[in-house]
């Protein structure tokens, strides 16, 4: 069964640095998300991505990301100078097409700021 | 966007139906209602979606009243591994918001 995969699947990096979480969606999905989760919250919704642009962005997703999809495949977030408070996991997911709106979820990136 | 509540944490026991609520007043018209199941650590797994009426697969059962303001998932005859968080999500197409997350806790 094809699956989302996300790498790397844990990253530490230090305060101010850039950092890329790469995800692979299912082959045929059209759309894609990222999701992030702090450490014992909800699941946060941070930007959709349709088209080869933003389709959506919640409040989370201000100037320090950026989303990209460099080639058929990858599918990237890029935060550019992290935070103490970015430490979380990263979940990608994607969706086939309009009409079936099931996503589906990456195993996660775990990203810790020090 | 519909803001979704749901109980906080449940337990049961084995063999037990488990029914797990989540409202979602605002619920705009081409928003469907998606139950995921997450493990720590792990992405949030797909269980079932709707729209309205009631919709049932191999592992669960999800009712929808007539005003959509409110769903139901429901998990037959629990197991020990069903102990997980569920979480309703609500959206269409390019945004969604989960619920708060539901700690289900199944007891021998």
């Amino acid at each position: 069964e094809p699956e989302v995969t996300q790498t790397p699947s844990h990253q530490v990096t230090q305060m101010g640095q850039e950092v890329i979480l790469r995800c692979v969606p299912i082959s045929n999905h059209l759309y894609f998300y990222w999701y992030r989760q702090i450490l014992g919250q909800k699941v946060e919704f941070l930007v959709s991505f349709y088209n080869n642009e933003i389709s959506e962005k919640s409040e989370i997703f201000d100037d320090q990301f950026s989303v990209e999809r460099p080639d058929g495949s990858n599918f990237t977030l890029k935060i550019r100078s992290t935070k103490l408070e970015d430490s979380a996991m990263y979940f990608c997911a994607s969706r086939n097409r309009i009409l079936e709106e099931t996503q589906y979820f990456g195993p996660g990136t775990r990203l810790l700021v020090l | 966007l519909a803001k979704t509540t749901q109980p906080i944490s449940m337990d049961s026991y084995e063999g037990q139906e488990v029914n797990i609520t989540c409202s979602h007043n605002n619920i705009a018209t081409n928003d469907y209602i998606t139950w995921y199941q997450q493990f720590p650590s792990q992405g949030p797994r797909f269980i079932i979606q709707g729209y309205k009426t009631k919709v049932t697969n191999e592992v669960a059962s999800l009712f929808i009243p007539a005003d959509r303001k409110s769903s139901t998932l429901s998990l037959p005859r629990v197991s020990l591994s069903d102990t997980a968080v569920y979480y309703c999500l609500v959206g269409g197409t390019y945004k969604y918001i989960f619920g708060t997350g539901t700690r289900l806790k199944v007891l021998a």
